[in-house]
């Protein structure tokens, strides 16, 4: 099973609301990943968790805000957004045992997000 | 930062035709991804390589990680219609982050039945 899942599928939001993303895999994969990707754009690395930890941050704008709740589970928590991150956001996760050197990331389908 | 050039940015062709097309960077790397995007999807992971000089077949589609380890070659043989969509390479700098992948800019298919 490489199935990544991603809900909800599409979300529109107000600048003032707090919503949540929510990203699911069942590969036993320890490190999962947020990226951004807008129209005809290549995904653009966020944030990386690794063993439920959080490893990378892109200089995020805090009004992002991951949370890695198990090693199957990995959130993000979205406030005070602005029109400009509309966009699609996209959950990925790849095996931490580098030692395999296998370093494929499996996508999930993403979930469109506009903001009004 | 580290860039990559993927060419072609975009490709028309008729359904039965083979397609190829190819990424290149600027600094040594040691995995080559190729994957394919279609609207509103999340990108699908095709081929994956992991050697200098590697060939690699999924169906159709045939990679390659080039000798110098700075570039890479997806072909698609006789197109179909499903095969339309933005093909991404993406890689690992050997020097970098073992996280962090390198994407290339995009090719777009598009493929007339």
């Amino acid at each position: 099973d490489t199935e990544v899942t991603q809900t909800p599928k599409h979300l529109v939001m107000g600048m003032t609301n707090k919503k949540s993303l929510k990203c699911e895999q069942h590969m036993g994969h320890r490190a999962m990943y947020w990226y951004k990707q807008k129209a005809k754009k290549p995904p653009e690395l966020m944030f990386v968790y690794s063993y439920e930890k959080l490893s990378i941050n892109e200089s995020v704008p805090s009004r992002f805000s991951p949370e890695c709740p198990n090693s199957s589970l990995l959130n993000l928590h979205l406030h005070a957004l602005q029109p400009e991150d509309s966009a699609l956001y996209l959950c990925a996760s790849s095996q931490r045992t580098w030692t395999s050197g296998r370093h494929e990331q499996f996508f999930g389908p993403g979930t469109r997000l506009t903001v009004l | 930062g580290q860039q990559l050039n993927q060419s072609p940015q975009s490709m028309f062709i008729q359904e039965g035709e083979d397609v190829s097309m190819n990424c290149t960077s600027s600094s040594i790397f040691n995995t080559w991804l190729w994957y394919k995007q279609d609207p509103g999807e999340g990108p699908v992971l095709l081929i994956a390589l992991y050697k200098a000089g590697e060939l690699t077949s999924n169906g159709r589609l045939t990679a390659q990680f080039g000798i110098t380890r700075k570039d890479s070659f997806l072909n698609i043989s006789a197109s179909i219609p499903s095969d339309v969509g933005i093909y991404f390479c993406a890689g690992r700098d050997s020097g970098g982050s073992n996280y962090k992948l390198t994407f290339g800019k995009g090719t777009l298919l598009t493929v007339n039945p």
